[in-house]
């Protein structure tokens, strides 16, 4: 079972910031926080990953609160092409092999 | 993209055929993953491959199995077919061993099953 719970949707401005958060509770020490994200039907796209400090990459900003029980990925400014499936997925270090997907967050940027 | 291709893009069978899907890694990957994707659901994992040998399976029946070959590139082989069996079928490359190793998915294979 995934080990994160995320909305089932959100709607979002173009050109605002979308704020995507997921619950994370039972993460343990050493697990990484993994987002993808999964536009209609394409395979999914992975965006970003942490451990405990915050991370920026070209695409979105992953922000991981202290305890490490949830955090928020933020795109910057969406724009209708962010419209997608986005997954968060808790993984730990070092176990290269399955991927546990959820439900994820259905985001709809709207025009 | 990712540089992970796929081969058909799309598929129709009957029940208890058999089909076989192909995936091409990405350059300088050198695992292939399986997933299925119903409608509506997230991916499930099927399996990997690394170094041509199955490196953990999911909670899939033994018909579903798999090849690696020297090139990295992947077959997924279903048999006996079921209607259940439609989803859409995706394949992952990773190069293992690399810190915090990431997939990377193809556009993946949607299969019907009438």
């Amino acid at each position: 079972d995934a080990k994160t719970t995320q909305p089932p949707s959100m709607d979002c401005a173009e050109g605002r910031a979308a704020n995507l958060p997921c619950n994370h509770s039972t993460i343990s020490g050493n697990e990484y926080v993994y987002w993808y994200r999964q536009i209609h039907s394409q395979g999914p796209q992975y965006i970003i990953h942490g451990l405990k400090n915050n991370e920026t990459n070209e695409m979105a900003s992953l922000i991981i609160t202290e305890d490490r029980k949830s955090s928020t990925l933020i795109l910057p400014h969406a724009t209708l092409r962010d419209t997608a499936v986005y997954y968060c997925i808790v993984r730990p270090p070092n176990r290269d092999d399955k991927i546990i997907f959820g439900k994820g967050t259905r985001l709809h940027i709207l025009p | 993209e990712t540089g992970v291709t796929q081969s058909p893009t799309h598929l129709i069978k009957t029940r208890g055929q058999q089909v076989t899907l192909r995936c091409s890694s990405q350059s300088g990957h050198n695992t292939v993953s399986w997933y299925q994707q119903a409608l509506g659901q997230g991916p499930q994992f099927i399996f990997q491959y690394y170094r041509e040998e199955e490196n953990g399976r999911g909670n899939f029946p033994p018909r579903f199995s798999g090849l690696q070959f020297p090139n990295y590139s992947s077959e997924l082989n279903v048999n006996a077919l079921e209607l259940d069996d439609s989803a859409l079928y995706l394949c992952a490359s990773s190069l293992v061993g690399q810190a915090r190793e990431t997939q990377y998915f193809g556009p993946g294979t949607r299969l019907l099953v009438l």
